[in-house]
């Protein structure tokens, strides 16, 4: 079975650009996760989909940030304008388990690299 | 609201020692804990986990976490270390009821480096 898969792996872009990222849960898995890790700091939650609809986007750090997941499979979290504190890891989990099961284990991917110049 | 501590963000032990990791939460109800290793170039891999049963939980690789609800902690530890443990661990919590969701709030990490 695969594993939960993100792309790209490593981005490097100039502040004002846009920047999209993609994330592709493991198959069957409704929930859907995206955290960030800031250099040096913590990895924090963004947002929780399940299926296509955004249960939780308490995370979510401004309106630069636009996380779409179109007929509940994969995810991309576009960033537009990006800005120099964007950096850092974007991760991606799914699960399987329904809401608020305490039998819910988040898989996550490897992550992808941002680096804004 | 919860939040997660790690005491060291490196940690140095000799191949064979005990690997001791810990982790200190806050939280206004019964929190659900975690710990994660991440290796190199890979994705977060979960240790093990406490979910109100047993305090004592076991995980994969050897290692195992208690947890403690007087002192709010669930360190991880490892009687022997091995190479193959060098990598990043994550401690977080969930709090999993209505206002907080699922989601997980992490520790900011502990690096274990294993010297041969």
């Amino acid at each position: 079975e695969a594993g939960v898969t993100q792309f790209p792996s490593h981005s490097v872009i100039e502040k004002g650009q846009t920047v999209t990222l993609r994330c592709d849960p493991i198959s069957g898995h409704d929930n859907l996760y995206w955290y960030r890790r800031v250099m040096g700091k913590e990895i924090k939650f963004l947002l929780h989909f399940v299926k296509e609809s955004k249960q939780d986007e308490s995370g979510m750090p401004n309106n630069r940030f636009l996380a779409e997941r179109t007929g509940g499979t994969y995810s991309t979290l576009k960033v537009q304008p990006a800005e120099l504190e964007d950096s850092g890891v974007y991760f991606c989990a799914s699960s399987q388990e329904g809401f608020l099961s305490i039998q819910e284990t988040q898989y996550f991917g490897p992550g992808t690299r941002l680096l804004v110049l | 609201a919860q939040s997660v501590t790690q005491l060291g963000s490196h940690v140095s032990v000799s191949e064979g020692a005990l690997v001791l990791l810990r982790c200190n939460y806050s939280s206004s109800v019964p929190p659900y804990l975690f710990w994660y290793v991440q290796y190199p170039n890979q994705g977060l891999q979960l240790l093990l986990k406490y979910t109100s049963a047993a305090t004592l939980v076991k995980g994969i690789n050897g290692f195992e976490a208690e947890f403690k609800k007087s002192e709010t902690s669930f360190h991880l530890t490892k009687p022997s270390a091995h190479m193959s443990d060098a990598a990043e661990y994550f401690c977080a919590v969930s709090l999993l009821h209505k206002a907080a969701g699922n989601k997980l709030t992490f520790g900011g990490g502990t690096r274990v480096l294993v010297k041969p």
